[in-house]
């Protein structure tokens, strides 16, 4: 079982709609949880940080964390074209240094 | 606030070779972290470094590769004897003290012949 997972996709949705991104980790010692988005041949930007259970609302972008399911996702409402990216999810234990990424979702907007 | 700089931007070595990677962290972050990405793939934990200290290189490769990160200067990932399996790209992150958002450089595209 892989540390953190999440699917390779694609995800294709329309312009203006809701993507749902999604995120499973197997450390219960997990304490922080990160999605990222990498544009291809650039370089991972930090989007989002959620350390509670709950939503966690920046924008256009939730984050949600279900730490008793081992699962957060990151809700991307009003998709645009320019969204079309890689979405890390990373995962960090409590009090460690080692941040364990995903293998990325690949989301496509159309226009 | 200049990002994380990361030097050269694209390196090109033969088999045998040696690869020095340079990573200044952004103004204020002490903490600095190496990371390995293999095309279509996510990224891989090397090393993470504070100032003059390795303080967690689970993830590096026993053989062939050190870090640094001197009390002047930048954190240098190094790699002796660079073989076609290392060309890959390689991140670098900072942080400052007390956060845990890592914030990325633009890389360095090792391409080994």
């Amino acid at each position: 079982q892989k540390e953190v997972e999440q699917n390779s996709g694609p995800l294709s949705v329309p312009e203006g709609a809701i993507a749902s991104l999604n995120c499973t980790y197997s450390d219960r010692g997990s304490q922080s949880f990160f999605w990222y988005r990498q544009y291809s041949g650039k370089s991972p930007e930090l989007i989002m940080f959620i350390y509670s259970n709950g939503d966690k609302e920046d924008g256009r972008f939730t984050a949600q964390l279900n730490k008793a399911s081992q699962y957060v996702s990151l809700l991307i409402r009003d998709s645009q074209p320019s969204d079309s990216a890689t979405y890390l999810c990373a995962v960090r234990q409590a009090g460690g240094f080692k941040t364990i990424f995903g293998a990325g979702t690949r989301l496509f907007v159309k226009a | 606030n200049a990002g994380v700089m990361q030097n050269p931007r694209h390196l090109v070595r033969r088999r045998g070779q040696e690869a020095r990677l340079r990573c200044s962290p952004m103004k204020g972050h002490s903490h600095v972290y190496w990371y390995r990405q293999l095309p279509e793939e996510g990224l891989k934990f090397m090393v993470y470094l504070q100032k003059e200290n390795i303080i967690d290189e689970s993830g590096m490769p026993k053989e062939r590769f050190s870090a640094e990160f001197p009390k002047e200067g930048p954190s240098i990932l190094r790699i002796q004897q660079v073989v076609r399996g290392d060309s890959a790209a390689y991140f670098c992150a900072s942080s400052p003290p007390g956060h845990e958002e890592e914030f990325f450089g633009p890389g360095t595209r090792l391409t080994v012949l």
